[in-house]
């Protein structure tokens, strides 16, 4: 089946520090992968929309400038969150559908933690 | 802004007994799916439906979508310690995006 890899799975690092998380697709290759978050004990909030080759589309309310997006190959989507401070400290979660017609399957989540 | 009421959020049972989870919306979704969710971990898909009125079986575990495509429904046969988990709706809309409902934090107690 679809497999799609997220990494790391975990990230403990200071404020102001920015953190790289990476998303990828296994065994299919998707021009489209999508970015949540789910705070603690809430459901997952759709951060952003990543585009293979062009710029990403971000939801109402999530800074382009803080979260930076790059789908720069087939199966490869980073999401860097920059000058990180405790309040962006989050699950957050990558997926990608194999093809338009199918459900999305999701990456095991990177837990991140700005001390 | 198309939106998913997902209920209850929080339901605590004791084994063998049958649980339904909820999950209504005034917008029409292309297909709905179901996912299971542990902690620390991503979603797992369990069922997706695209049919107005169709219904999936899952062993225990029954799906149905509204005729309509605007509300489904999870049901739990003799719920056991395994199915406690946080369950997830999801409707699909344009552009392969998807809305999640708030999710259902199920715990079967033995």
């Amino acid at each position: 089946g679809a497999v799609v890899s997220q990494h790391p799975s975990r990230v403990i690092c200071k404020s102001g520090t920015s953190v790289k998380i990476e998303c990828r697709s296994l065994d299919f290759q998707a021009t489209t992968m999508f970015w949540y978050r789910q705070f603690p004990k809430q459901s997952l909030m759709l951060m952003a929309t990543s585009n293979e080759g062009s710029k990403a589309t971000y939801e109402q309310g999530v800074e382009k400038d803080k979260f930076l997006i790059n789908h720069a190959s087939l199966t490869l989507s980073t999401l860097t969150v920059t000058s990180a401070h405790p309040e962006d400290s989050s699950f957050y979660i990558c997926s990608a559908p194999p093809d338009g017609n199918q459900p999305q399957h999701f990456g095991d989540g990177t837990r991140l933690s700005i001390l | 802004t198309q939106l998913l009421e997902q209920s209850p959020q929080f339901l605590s049972i004791q084994e063998g007994e049958n649980l339904t989870v909820y999950c209504n919306s005034s917008s029409v979704f292309s297909s709905l799916q179901w996912y299971r969710q542990e902690p620390g971990e991503g979603p797992v898909l369990l069922v997706t439906v695209v049919t107005g009125g169709e219904v999936k079986k899952l062993k225990r575990l029954t799906f149905q979508f509204g005729d309509a495509r605007k509300d489904s429904s999870l049901h739990i046969t003799a719920a056991q310690p395994g199915d406690t988990g946080l369950y997830l709706c999801a409707g699909g809309t344009g552009a392969q995006k998807l809305v999640f409902g708030q999710g259902t934090r199920l715990t079967i107690n033995p």
